[in-house]
Formats: C-alpha cells, structure tokens, sequence
C-alpha cells in the first residue's frame, strides 16, 4: 500500500520566492496535518484537516503561510514570501478518522531551505 | 495547557548496553503513542500503550505507560547500532492534537 506522498523531498530557493510544498494522504484516511520540525523547536502542527476542512490553523506562523486541501487526495502548504526562517523539514501526516488515539501515518517529508 | 517532558533529549552508547528514554508530564493522557524516526524519512509509529501500568514489548524494547498515564518509559535492552534514530513520544491530549515530546535522539556505536 501507498504511504504518504510528499513533494518535493528537497527545496531550495532564494528568499522572497513562493513554496509550494505537496502531500498526497494515505487513501481512505480523512484527517491529514502538516508539521514542521526543527532541532530548536521539534515538531510542530501547523494546520490540521478533517475531511478536507481546516479545522484548526492556530500553529501557522503567520500569513506567509497558507495551506488548501481541494480535495480528499491532495494538499498544499503555500509560503508566500519564504523567508530563511522558514527553513525546516516540513511533514505531513494523514490518519484514517478522527479517533486522535489512531496512529498518524507520516510522509518522508520536504526538506526546504531558504537562502 | 498540555506539556510533555522527553529526557534525555540525546544519548550516545555502545552496542549491548541497555537505555531508558522517558516521557513525563503533569498531565493525564488517555493514552500514548511512541515513534522513531529515522534520517530523511518521517517518524514510524512503533506502540501505542492505553491503560495505566501497561507494559508492551517489542523484540527487545520495552513500553511501559505509568499507572496514572502521566508519564511512559522506553526501554531497550541490548541496543543494536540498527536501534539508532529519533525517538518521539506522543500524548493523546484533550483535543484532536498529539502533544509531542521534544525527542530523544539515539546512537549506538557498534
């Protein structure tokens, strides 16, 4: 069976340029999150999604960011103008329902990096 | 709001010898998950512990989950350099999130 699919694996770009970051959830599964993990901060939700409705985006940095799920196969998380402390692996994560003691399924994640 | 406290946050040891990684905190979890995470790949779910006082074992790691499910314990005997990676611990909390430990990250030299 398919994991998660996320693209890119690898970003690098110039400060000021838009991010666009890919997941493709497991399928079946209606809840997806993206994270972002650092070594100074960890892992951190960033937005999550129930049957492709954003539920809750409290964990995004700020309106740089912006994340779509237009259907139940596809999200994006958008950053507009990246800045260098942007820099992280970025995870999605899908589970099959909303029982949060399901296990999350994890993507191999986007390292980005923003010069 | 809810915290979980992972120690140690790094530990470097020799094959054969056994670890303990914990997970703390002050608040009560229905249950907890535990990952690792190996380089460049996203973190594996390895054992999911539910009931107070549970003890899961996995070949040679062993979870155990407290008995008033504030805190849990990974515990591997023997470690093997194949053991080396991130591990996370994670609380299902209140809400629809996973509260994460900070991870604790492991290497065993052979």
């Amino acid at each position: 069976d398919a994991g998660v699919i996320q693209s890119p694996r690898h970003e690098v770009t110039e400060m000021g340029q838009e991010v666009t970051l890919r997941c493709k959830p497991i399928s079946g599964h209606n809840s997806l999150f993206w994270y972002r993990q650092t070594m100074m901060r960890g892992l951190e939700l960033l937005i999550y999604f129930n049957n492709n409705v954003p539920i809750d985006d409290s964990g995004m940095p700020e309106d740089r960011f912006s994340a779509k799920m237009p259907n139940a196969s596809f999200s994006t998380l958008k950053i507009q103008p990246s800045e260098p402390r942007d820099s992280a692996v970025y995870f999605c994560a899908s589970r099959p329902g909303t029982d949060k003691g399901q296990p999350q399924h994890f993507g191999d994640g986007t390292r980005l990096s923003i010069l | 709001t809810q915290l979980l406290e992972q120690s140690p946050q790094f530990l470097s040891i020799q094959e054969g010898e056994n670890l303990t990684v914990y997970c703390n905190s002050s608040s009560v979890f229905s249950s907890l998950q535990w990952y690792r995470q190996e380089p460049g790949e996203g973190p594996v779910l390895l054992v999911t512990v539910v009931t107070g006082g549970e003890v899961k074992k996995l070949k040679r790691l062993t979870f155990q989950f407290g008995d008033a499910r504030k805190d849990s314990s990974l515990h591997i005997t023997a470690a093997q350099p194949g053991d080396t990676g991130l591990y996370l611990c994670a609380g299902v909390g209140s809400n629809y999130q996973l509260i994460w430990g900070a991870g604790t990250k492991l290497i065993i030299k052979p």
